[in-house]
């Protein structure tokens, strides 16, 4: 079993509509990142959290240390929204990011 | 320009052929990493440097070597290569240990 698990592997949505993606993981953490990957192959780092939320502009982060989740969410979906998004945990006494196999997300005009 | 910068951007070789992938950052950080991507595979570290002096190995090493030469340059090698390596890979660079990422473009390979 993957020690990060991402859900849904795929999403497709309407322009408007609010986006959840999920991530759920296995060991203990001391961060977790999100990254967006462009479909010209770029990646950006997105957030990086350590507890509780983060928001900037559209995109919102949260994480939940006890129940080992995290969820970003977009509102007012766009299509150039559409991109992969990439969980990645750092195991707690460790220097490496573990990461999920990504949500493709397309939103359609 | 770009802080992080891959180069080649593609490239398309022979099994057996020895390949250098160059990683140049302009963002003045310590710790840098290679990974690659596999399509349906999250990204996986093949190795990571946190100074000039300090080399270690990844998860997926096998195959690969690296050198730093320089705090701005890091460059992955494969001596012999071999078409399961076939992949998308990426340069990244941190400033802190639990800071955000900041990846190349990328290179594409490609090993008949």
């Amino acid at each position: 079993k993957n020690e990060v698990e991402q859900s849904p592997q795929n999403l497709t949505a309407q322009e408007g509509e609010f986006i959840t993606i999920n991530c759920s993981y296995s060991v203990g953490i001391s961060a977790l990142h999100w990254l967006q990957q462009h479909p010209g192959g770029g990646i950006v780092s997105l957030f990086m959290l350590s507890s509780g939320k983060k928001k900037h502009g559209r995109l919102i982060a949260t994480i939940n240390i006890q129940e080992k989740h995290s969820s970003l969410h977009i509102t007012a979906s766009h299509p150039r929204d559409s991109a992969v998004y990439i969980c990645a945990v750092l195991r707690d006494n460790t220097d490496k990011l573990i990461f999920g196999t990504g949500t493709r997300l397309q939103v359609f005009p | 320009d770009a802080d992080v910068t891959q180069t080649p951007r593609n490239r398309i070789t022979k099994t057996g052929k020895r390949i250098m992938l160059e990683c140049s950052q302009t963002k003045g950080h310590d710790r840098m990493y290679w990974y690659r991507q596999d399509p349906g595979l999250g990204l996986r570290l093949i190795y990571y440097s946190f100074d000039v002096k300090d080399i270690n190995k990844g998860e997926i090493s096998d195959g690969y070597s690296v050198s730093r030469q320089a705090q701005a340059k890091f460059s992955l090698s494969l001596e012999s290569a071999i078409p399961n390596q076939t992949a998308l890979y990426f340069c990244a660079t941190s400033d802190f240990l639990q800071g955000p990422q900041h990846f190349g473009d990328g290179t594409r390979l490609s090993i008949l």
